[in-house]
């Protein structure tokens, strides 16, 4: 069964802070590993790594894939209060159940003044 | 470019009961796929739809059940409702030939009383 762990569960920091954000995973033929920033209810896309691009930068965020140690972390410099939510991992894997992706529970990070 | 919408927004039933929950997908997106994320944890996949026909599912019982239109929105249908049912229930949409980048709508909070 495909799993993904992420850590820490929660995370408190100040603004102007950097942070990063870790992603462990076990998947059946790993296609890809998507981060998600959800506030209020819609989880939103962030990067999506994959064999041939393990690296991903865009403005304060970045993400880098370990396809040896099977992990991934999100990093975000000089925090902002608008960076507090959850960050979610997911993972595609080649399995039995379609583009399914395999989320982990999720680090909540809150960024304080 | 029109994003993910679902409807409704919330809903209260009670035990026993059943219950249909929309999406529309994003412009372009022929994949749904529907996510249950149970508070405090991450999304769990539920099932996938492309080209009107279940594509993949995870484990969840018979009694969720889901359709795929020609015009590629789609509904969860769950029967029988428990209280462990009450979540946020997401649907996400992804484009042909990029089906692991999956986009989310702000989901459906669904509570069994």
């Amino acid at each position: 069964e495909d799993k993904v762990v992420q850590s820490p569960l929660s995370l408190v920091v100040h603004e102007g802070d950097t942070v990063t954000l870790n992603c462990s995973y076990e998947v059946t033929n790993f296609r890809s590993l998507l981060w998600y920033k959800q506030e209020k209810k819609a989880p939103t896309f962030l990067f999506m790594l994959t064999s041939s691009g393990i690296e991903k930068k865009s403005g304060r965020l970045s993400s880098i894939l370990d396809k040896k140690e099977l992990s991934s972390i999100l990093n975000i410099t000089a925090t902002q209060t608008g960076d507090s939510a959850i960050y979610l991992c997911a993972v595609g894997g080649d399995n039995n159940a379609g583009n399914m992706l395999t989320f982990g529970g999720g680090t909540r990070l809150m960024v304080k003044p | 470019e029109t994003g993910v919408t679902q409807s409704p927004t919330h809903l209260i039933k009670t035990r026993g009961q059943q219950v249909t929950l929309r999406c529309s997908s994003q412009s372009g997106h022929n994949t749904v796929s529907w996510y249950q994320q149970a508070l405090g944890q991450g999304p769990q996949f539920i099932f996938q739809y492309y080209r009107e026909e279940e594509n993949g599912r995870g484990n969840f019982p018979p009694r969720f059940s889901g359709l795929q239109f020609p015009n590629y929105s789609s509904e969860l249908n769950v029967n029988a409702l428990e209280l462990d049912d009450s979540a946020l229930y997401l649907c996400a949409s992804s484009s042909p030939g990029h089906q692991e980048t999956q986009y989310f709508g702000p989901g459906t909070r669904l509570l069994v009383l």
